[in-house]
């Protein structure tokens, strides 16, 4: 079991760009969450799907966000324009059943937008 | 008022000191609870579910107190590879998690 794979590791920026972030669910798991992570706010829920399809976007921060889900086994998590103050890390999670199962988390993005 | 509050720590405790963490949440529908630990610039992981009869896996004991919304984790014996920020971890349709509690664990 590879886990949930995040791509890029690390992505430098600058203000203004477009960047996306890749997760790949763990094989099977039919939800996959986006949390964003800062010192300040800790780890929120921006996004999840359930079968591929939206469920709650509600924690998107707001319309410079936006999250796809095409196929079972892959999601993108889009920020154009970007801005410093989306500088955090961003995790990716899935899930095979939401209700008495914990999430399996990627290892995470670590965006810098300068 | 945060929906999953934890104090922040820092919490420094030496080699063998017994530890507890409190957690308190907003949601009286909530699931299922968790403690999920996360090491230094590093994804959280899974440690242990938390049951309403409280629950032991090895030198962590978790409690589930619902009718005051209140979860606790002990840390047994704890070791220098215990040192992490522990999340916890409230899900109702989705997962809450808390600022998390740093422990250092040292010599």
């Amino acid at each position: 079991d590879a886990g949930v794979i995040q791509s890029p590791r690390h992505e430098v920026t600058e203000m203004g760009q477009e960047v996306t972030l890749r997760c790949k669910p763990i094989s099977g798991h039919d939800y996959l969450f986006w949390y964003r992570q800062t010192m300040m706010r800790g780890l929120e829920l921006l996004i999840y799907f359930n079968n591929n399809v939206p469920i709650d976007d509600s924690g998107m921060p707001e319309d410079r966000f936006s999250a796809k889900m095409p196929n079972a086994s892959f999601s993108t998590l889009k920020i154009q324009p970007s801005e410093p103050r989306d500088s955090a890390v961003y995790f990716c999670a899935s899930s095979f059943v939401t209700d008495y199962y914990g999430y399996t988390f990627g290892s995470g993005t670590r965006l810098t937008v300068v | 008022r945060k929906e999953v509050e934890q104090d922040p720590g820092p919490f420094n405790v030496p080699e063998g000191a017994t530890v507890a963490f409190n957690c308190t949440y907003s949601n009286s529908a909530s699931q299922s609870f968790f403690w999920y630990r996360q090491d230094c610039r590093k994804e959280p992981k899974l440690l242990m579910s938390v049951y309403s009869s409280g629950n032991e896996d090895g030198r962590f004991t978790a409690q589930l107190n619902r009718a005051s919304q209140y979860i606790s984790l002990l840390i047994r014996d704890s070791k220098l590879s215990d040192s992490a920020t522990y999340l916890c971890v409230v899900k109702g349709r989705d997962m809450r998690f808390g600022a998390g509690t740093r422990l250092t664990v040292k010599p």
